[in-house]
């Protein structure tokens, strides 16, 4: 299993600023994915992190809105830009490494005032 | 869309095993069956998977039907630590193909 490291693990932002959540993994891994969690919901997809190369976006998910970084195999960033209180969510990491299972950061609990 | 279908919610006594069913009639042939678990305000946990043989760790048990249009988890021992929410996920099969579609899942509330 992997260890993933979560920053911050809760925030509470203004409306119109933008907040950067970085996920730190302990081990390299093949694939990273950020998931959107709205309150009282299920998780949902919004992209997946491709090292060297631009994020893969879901439908309804955009990268002005979501900008994804991946420099390496061991860390990325989600930015929430331009936040509205509709973006109030938790944003989870998620890593696949060797197998197909995967494993899940804490979560960034976001409320945008 | 999520491909399985699971009850909203259950309950469980404490010590009791655990039988938490899922419907998935539309999987396909190279597509496995995962469970995961989230514990309130924590990240999902991930449980066990299989393709078609039923899987045992020691976590809990997955028992898939021989036409493989449901499954069942077991947990053998319900605590009140296995309070969650529990996803069941049809895919990823590999190959690149590794993202996951959350559906509901089911409530399980362990009583004292």
């Amino acid at each position: 299993s992997a260890v993933i490291s979560q920053k911050p693990s809760r925030d509470i932002c203004q409306r119109g600023t933008s907040l950067t959540i970085q996920c730190q993994v302990d081990s390299q891994v093949t694939m990273m994915f950020w998931y959107r969690q709205q309150p009282g919901q299920s998780l949902t997809l919004i992209a997946t992190a491709n090292q060297g190369s631009e994020a893969t976006y879901e439908s309804g998910f955009v990268i002005d809105k979501f900008p994804i970084s991946r420099p390496n195999l061991t860390f990325s960033t989600l930015t929430v830009s331009n936040m509205s209180p509709e973006d109030s969510s938790i944003y989870l990491c998620s890593v696949v490494g060797g197998g197909t299972e995967a494993f899940f950061g804490q979560g960034t609990r976001l409320t945008v005032v | 869309d999520a491909k399985t279908t699971q009850p909203p919610s259950m309950d469980c006594a404490e010590g009791r095993a655990a039988n938490l069913p899922c419907n998935h009639s539309t999987i396909s042939g190279n597509e496995y069956v995962y469970w995961y678990r989230q514990i309130h305000s924590q990240g999902p946990q991930y449980i066990i998977h299989g393709l078609k043989n039923n899987e045992t760790n020691e976590m809990a048990s997955l028992i898939i039907t021989e036409d493989r249009k449901s499954s069942t988890l077991i947990l053998p021992h319900a605590t009140l630590r296995d309070t969650a929410v529990y996803y069941c996920i049809v895919g990823p099969s590999g190959a690149g193909s590794y993202q996951l579609t959350f559906g509901k899942g089911t409530k399980l509330s362990v009583i004292p």
